[in-house]
């Protein structure tokens, strides 16, 4: 079964660094997100990403953060200044294409450390 | 506001069914119902979705209520790997995830 894989598994940054994260979508899929799991809290939706461009963001997606889908296969998020509060488990997903009756596919995330 | 209720945590004997209520009492009538589960150190995984109807698959059942203000997820005969954290969300564009029902399941 097609799976979502994300590099690398445990990303160790000094603050005020820049780090990108790495995710290979399901390869016929169209739709793709990052969501972000602060340790012990929830699943919390980053962006969406269509066509090559951003669909939706959440409050959390600030200017810090871009997403790019740089050769057809790749689907980075990048953090440009990082801060201690962006530790967290960082999970990229795909969907076939919109509609609700697809599911979304994820990774298993990328653990992030800001020291 | 993930716009649906779970109990915090469940637990279940290993092989016996289990029942996973949500309740979205606010949902439209467009609204899909979608269950996901998240065992420990990995990421969401898709379970089972439904409209009006209520689903069958591989993984578990999915009983939606004649109002749709509520659904039960079932698992038929839970095992140690069910153990995880089930959620059930609204349907949109992005998942928007509660804090889910943590199911232990016991030997």
């Amino acid at each position: 079964e097609p799976e979502v894989t994300q590099t690398p598994s445990h990303q160790v940054t000094q603050m005020g660094q820049e780090v990108i994260l790495r995710c290979v979508p399901i390869s016929n899929h169209l739709y793709f997100y990052w969501y972000r799991q602060i340790l012990g809290q929830k699943v919390e939706f980053l962006v969406s990403f269509y066509n090559n461009e951003i669909s939706e963001k959440s409050e959390i997606f600030d200017d810090q953060f871009s997403v790019e889908r740089p050769d057809g296969s790749n689907f980075t998020l990048k953090i440009r200044s990082t801060k201690l509060e962006d530790s967290a488990m960082y999970f990229c997903a795909s969907r076939g294409d919109r509609s609700e009756v697809k599911p979304q596919h994820f990774g298993d995330g990328t653990r992030l450390s800001i020291l | 506001d993930a716009k649906t209720t779970q109990p915090n945590s469940m637990e279940s004997n290993e092989e016996e069914p289990v029942h996973l209520p949500c309740n979205h009492s606010t949902i439209s009538g467009t609204d899909y119902i979608h269950w996901y589960r998240q065992l420990p150190s990995q990421g969401p995984e898709y379970v089972i979705h439904g409209l009006t109807s209520n689903v069958n698959n591989r993984m578990a059942s999915l009983a939606i209520a004649e109002d749709r203000k509520s659904s039960t997820l079932i698992l038929h005969r839970a095992t140690l790997r069910d153990a995880a954290v089930y959620y059930c969300i609204r349907g949109s564009n992005m998942l928007t995830f509660g804090g889910g029902t943590r199911l232990m399941v016991k030997p």
